[in-house]
């Protein structure tokens, strides 16, 4: 198993450009998240998703979109990107029964200038 | 919403010695408690966690404990390795919120020689 896989490793980006930051699990998993990593603030949730076709808001989902066609699939995208989404991203997953842990990604590292 | 407040942000001890992180959670709904382990350009990784009708629990040199009344929640590690050192974040989930973990700020462990 690779678990949870996330590309690229590293982007920069200019103001304004978009892009779709992806992320793939092979465990089957029901659930998936997005977070960012910024100094000193720990992890933030941006988006999540319960299922396949089923997304919703995080803490801090504006500016990003997600989608969830599949249940391996569950990419993010920046439609318009500016320089308070330099973070670092992560993807995670897990079971659907209660109190599962998250498995992460090993993040993409995000700079827009 | 949940807010998890962690402490130190840096903890320095010498090779052998113990280390203790503290987290407080506000929400006393919560019942699932993770600890994470982040290594430099990784995604974090559980360690260990603990549910809220435990007060204890203990793996090898890791041992987490838990007050609901204080509603705190702490990480120890005994006989510190080199290894150990990172980035620890403690979390807290409350009951049905499965993919909304609120994590604390993050502590910097470093183990000296």
């Amino acid at each position: 198993n690779a678990g949870v896989t996330q590309t690229p490793k590293f982007q920069v980006l200019k103001t304004g450009q978009s892009m779709t930051l992806q992320c793939a699990q092979d465990m089957n998993h029901e659930y998936m998240s997005w977070y960012r990593q910024d100094p000193g603030m720990g992890l933030r949730l941006i988006h999540y998703s319960v299922g396949a076709g089923i997304t919703d808001q995080g803490e801090v989902p504006n500016g990003y979109n997600v989608s969830r066609s599949t249940t391996e699939d569950f990419p993010l995208r920046l439609l318009s990107a500016a320089p308070s989404q330099t973070s670092v991203y992560f993807c995670a997953s897990r079971g659907g029964t209660a109190n599962q842990p998250q498995h992460f990604g090993d993040g993409t590292r995000l700079s827009i200038l | 919403g949940e807010n998890v407040e962690q402490h130190p942000s840096t903890l320095s001890v010498q090779e052998g010695d113990s280390a203790v992180i503290k987290c407080t959670y506000s929400d006393s709904a919560s019942n699932y408690f993770p600890w994470y382990k982040q290594e430099l350009g990784k995604g974090p990784q559980l360690i260990i966690d603990i549910r809220s009708n435990v007060g204890e629990k203990k793996d090898q040199r890791i041992a987490v404990t838990l007050n609901k009344t204080a509603k705190h929640f702490s990480l120890h590690i005994t006989e510190t390795q080199p290894e150990d050192s990172a980035v620890y974040f403690c979390a807290a989930i409350p009951p049905g919120g499965g993919n909304k973990l609120t994590f604390g700020t993050g502590t910097q462990l470093k183990v000296e020689l």
